[in-house]
């Protein structure tokens, strides 16, 4: 069946302005994870979703971040008034329940904030 | 200090060496660990997945852990130019469902 997919795979946008980014899991996969990867930090956690709730957000840099995840599938990370220290790549993955299941990975959503 | 520490690299060996990546780490609770596989502008794909310590083959590949030392280690035989890629170390406790990842090696292999 088909992976993991993210919408858009490329995002440009204004200092100030909120962003939007979307992670479509394997069907079928109850877990779902958000991670940053940006230079010289390597892959950080974000936050994890079971179903539709989020047990572990603590990986969410501030306030402006956040996440919700509807019917159990489709998912959607928000960043309001972007910086540009949020230029990163956003990955998503999901697994099929938790704990030592596999997780695997979408392309990827690169966020660029001039 | 960060709690999983892998050297980024580059690493760039020729065709058909024998290519060695590792990963320390800290903390005792991490029980599974995991080697992905990224290429540039995609997303990681998973390598290698173990529990215990010890070694795991799979062709070309061979995956160690050895949780007394908080080290783990993937070989790669006979490198081919498509391993060229980042090689990123993940690992993860029991409790909870995140992983912690290593910041990559980059490695290239020339033909």
């Amino acid at each position: 069946g088909a992976g993991v997919s993210q919408s858009p795979s490329n995002k440009v946008t204004e200092k100030g302005k909120d962003v939007e980014l979307r992670c479509d899991p394997i069907s079928g996969h109850t877990a779902l994870y958000w991670y940053r990867q940006s230079l010289g930090q390597g892959l950080e956690f974000l936050i994890y979703f079971q179903g539709n709730s989020a047990p572990d957000k603590s990986g969410l840099p501030s306030d402006r971040f956040s996440a919700e995840r509807t019917g159990g599938s489709v998912s959607t990370l928000t960043i309001q008034r972007t910086q540009q220290e949020d230029s990163a790549v956003y990955l998503c993955a999901s697994s099929l329940a938790t704990g030592g299941d596999t997780q695997y990975f979408g392309p990827g959503t690169r966020l660029t904030v001039l | 200090q960060k709690e999983v520490e892998q050297d980024p690299g580059p690493l760039s060996v020729p065709e058909g060496a024998i290519v060695s990546l590792n990963c320390t780490y800290s903390n005792s609770a991490f029980q599974y660990f995991m080697w992905y596989r990224q290429y540039s502008r995609k997303g990681p794909e998973l390598l290698m997945y173990t529990y215990s310590s010890g070694n795991k083959e799979d062709g070309r590949f061979t995956a160690q852990v050895d949780k007394s030392s908080k080290y783990i280690s993937l070989f790669i035989r006979d490198s081919q130019p498509s391993d060229s890629a980042t090689y990123l170390c993940a690992m993860k406790g029991t409790s909870g469902s995140r992983l912690t990842f290593g910041e990559g090696t980059q490695l290239t292999v020339n033909p």
